[in-house]
């Protein structure tokens, strides 16, 4: 079993779309994460939840606006997708501020 | 402003060889360290640090941090192509700040 799943793991789109990422841990972990990183693979904290709380929320444009459902599931919605968007995005999860995170395989993202 | 700095940026050795990855950070209310293998897809958890001076090792791989001088070390010995990847590194603040500030990465490839 996958510890930490996303989906999809590809996606091209086209600007001006709307698209969503889904991501799902077993783990156990009351924290999930997404992240973004670009072409130069920098790793960028993009929201934070906490048993469905959210508790990270970084500059981010408004266009991207998470969710989470209960503490297993995090998703990500993208509206208005621009070339900038473009990039991999990582979902995450761990217990408490450990900081010992678990990664999903992430989810590329290509916006056309 | 709390940052993580790794170097080098990049490194190319031949197999058998032994590296040594550095990371040094300013970070107030430190708690942990952290280094991440990330190879095609996620980042890969290989070490947690929290004590000064306590090496961490798995098979190839060490870990040591120095807490009074800010920095911790990942040395891989006797390298094989398979250790071709980016070395993630980052600090994880104490209290309930679950945002890991992260390095740049070391890019390193590891030559037949």
């Amino acid at each position: 079993d996958t510890a930490v799943s996303q989906t999809p793991k590809y996606l091209v789109t086209q600007m001006g779309n709307d698209k969503s990422i889904k991501c799902e841990q077993n783990l156990g972990h009351d924290t999930m994460y997404w992240y973004k990183q670009d072409s130069k693979k920098f790793l960028k904290i993009m929201f934070s939840y906490n048993n469905k709380e959210l508790i990270i929320n970084e500059t981010v444009p408004n266009r991207f606006s998470p969710k989470s459902p209960d503490k297993a599931h995090l998703n990500l919605h993208i509206n208005s997708l621009e070339l900038g968007d473009s990039a991999v995005y990582f979902c995450a999860s761990s217990f408490g501020g450990r900081g010992e995170l678990f990664f999903g395989e992430g989810s590329r993202l290509t916006v056309l | 402003e709390d940052k993580v700095v790794q170097s080098p940026l990049s490194l190319v050795v031949h197999e058998g060889d032994t590296v040594t990855l550095n990371c040094s950070y300013e970070v107030t209310n430190f708690r942990s360290l952290l280094w991440y293998k990330q190879e095609k897809k996620a980042p890969t958890f290989l070490f947690m640090l929290t004590s000064s001076g306590i090496e961490k090792k798995s098979g190839r791989l060490s870990s040591i941090l120095d807490k009074k001088e800010l920095f911790s070390i990942l040395n891989i010995t006797a390298t094989q192509t398979g250790d071709s990847a980016i070395y993630l590194c980052a600090v994880a603040p104490a209290g309930n700040n679950r945002k890991l500030i992260w390095g740049l990465g070391t890019s390193l490839a590891v030559n037949p």
